[in-house]
């Protein structure tokens, strides 16, 4: 079962920030939280990932609370082109196969 | 640019049928996935591989089986397909996770099957 839970929905305003809640109550110390995104007809990407500090890569920044208990992906600027289902993702950094268990998502509707 | 393509993008089989789903990555990963995506379930893992030869299940292994006989190249198959096969089909690749520290999954296009 996913071990995260994020909204079924959100829009966002082109040109403003887009931030994707993710709460992981129950996440354990060897843990980290990743988000992957799938635009329509393709399949997921890779956005970043963590573990107790903040993250920022091109794409977008990570904001993780310091109980580790939820977290924010942030994309600075939405375009149109953002617009995807968002995935929050726990797991173990070592796991077997590098397993990924994903949950629903957020569908991030970007508006011009 | 790293790639992993699958052999289609769209499929119509019949009941009964014998399916094969194949998956070609150029980034000579050790791990391999296949997936599969349903409206309301999300993406569930069916069976992953870490090295030729070698296969897990996944969490609805149930009607599917895989083979590795090469490191690039993983194939799903649907023994006799059934109509609650019809899905989007998706398939990855990574590093293991020691030797990438992104521990990033790489993902094909998807092959959307219809069994009728």
């Amino acid at each position: 079962d996913a071990k995260t839970t994020q909204p079924t929905s959100m829009d966002c305003a082109e040109g403003r920030a887009a931030n994707l809640p993710c709460n992981h109550s129950t996440i354990s110390g060897n843990e980290y939280v990743y988000w992957y995104r799938q635009i329509h007809s393709q399949g997921p990407q890779y956005i970043i990932h963590g573990l107790k500090n903040n993250e920022t890569n091109e794409m977008a920044s990570l904001i993780i609370t310091e109980d580790r208990k939820s977290s924010t992906l942030i994309l600075p600027h939405a375009t149109l082109r953002d617009t995807a289902v968002y995935y929050c993702i726990v797991r173990p950094f070592y796991n077997q196969g590098g397993k990924l268990i994903f949950g629903q998502g957020t569908e991030l509707s970007v508006k011009p | 640019d790293v790639k992993v393509t699958q052999s289609s993008r769209y499929l119509v089989k019949r009941t009964g049928e014998k399916v094969f789903l194949e998956c070609v990555q150029d980034m000579d990963h050790e791990n391999m996935f296949w997936y599969r995506q349903d409206p309301g379930l999300g993406l569930r893992l069916i069976y992953f591989s870490y090295d030729v030869k070698m296969k897990e299940k996944g969490d609805i292994p149930e009607g599917y089986s895989v083979s590795r006989e090469k490191k690039e190249r993983f194939s799903l198959i649907l023994e006799s397909a059934s109509t609650n096969q019809t899905s989007m089909y998706l398939c990855a690749s990574s590093f293991p996770s020691g030797r990438d520290p992104y521990n990033e999954q790489f993902f094909g296009p998807g092959t959307r099957l219809t069994v009728l």
